[in-house]
């Protein structure tokens, strides 16, 4: 299994709103990312959890919150956000760093 | 900041056609990556090509890599219309951290 799931697919949310995108792989990598990705533009790194502690914070305002609750699990918590946080948030894994695996994405818009 | 940049910043060929695109880089590296990305998808992971390479193959695909000029290309042979998508150069930055560069939008027309 080489896939990397993500849910939901679009997600709606109010600026005083809580909501959780959710990651799951089962290829046992151990490095697992977050990143965030505005229309015609590269991913950008915002969280790295290597053997599920969170290992790089990319400066990320505290309204994104990540989690890793088991080694194919990744969550992130959003919490009053901003309409400038609307994006497609991509998960990816990796055994080595270098190959990594992408799930298809959330695309969130706040309103 | 951004490790690599790419160009053309955009690409139109014709079915069949061979599509080049360029990446350079800033920093010394052990290797580089390419990554394709269909609209609003995720990324899927094409080639990686090391330092000490100067040329990959991988089907359609051709990488070549100048350490001297801090530069990379992509080839892909034979174009077709499921190759429209955007690609995407990156390069370690650190332990764990990858770089992209601002990606080349690729569209092959029937």
């Amino acid at each position: 299994d080489t896939e990397v799931t993500q849910t939901p697919k679009h997600l709606v949310m109010g600026m005083t709103n809580k909501k959780s995108l959710k990651c799951e792989q089962h290829m046992g990598h151990r490095a697992m990312y977050w990143y965030k990705q505005k229309a015609k533009k590269p991913p950008e790194l915002m969280f790295v959890y290597s053997y599920e502690k969170l290992s790089i914070n990319e400066s990320v305002p505290s309204r994104f919150s990540p989690e890793c609750p088991n080694s194919s699990l990744l969550n992130l918590h959003l919490h009053a956000l901003q309409p400038e946080d609307s994006a497609l948030y991509l998960c990816a894994s990796s055994r080595t760093g270098d190959e990594q695996y992408f799930g298809p994405g959330t695309r969130l818009t706040v309103t | 900041s951004q490790q690599g940049e790419e160009d053309p910043q955009a690409l139109s060929i014709q079915e069949g056609e061979n599509a080049t695109m360029n990446c350079s880089y800033k920093t010394s590296i052990n290797n580089l990556q390419w990554y394709r990305q269909n609209s609003g998808r995720g990324l899927v992971h094409l080639i990686l090509i090391r330092s000490n390479e100067r040329e990959k193959h991988s089907g359609r695909l051709r990488v070549t890599l100048d350490t001297s000029k801090k530069s990379s290309s992509l080839l892909i042979t034979a174009s077709r219309a499921a190759d429209t998508a955007s690609y995407f150069c990156a390069t370690r930055q650190g332990a764990q951290k990858l770089v992209f560069g601002q990606g080349t939008r690729l569209t092959i027309n029937p």
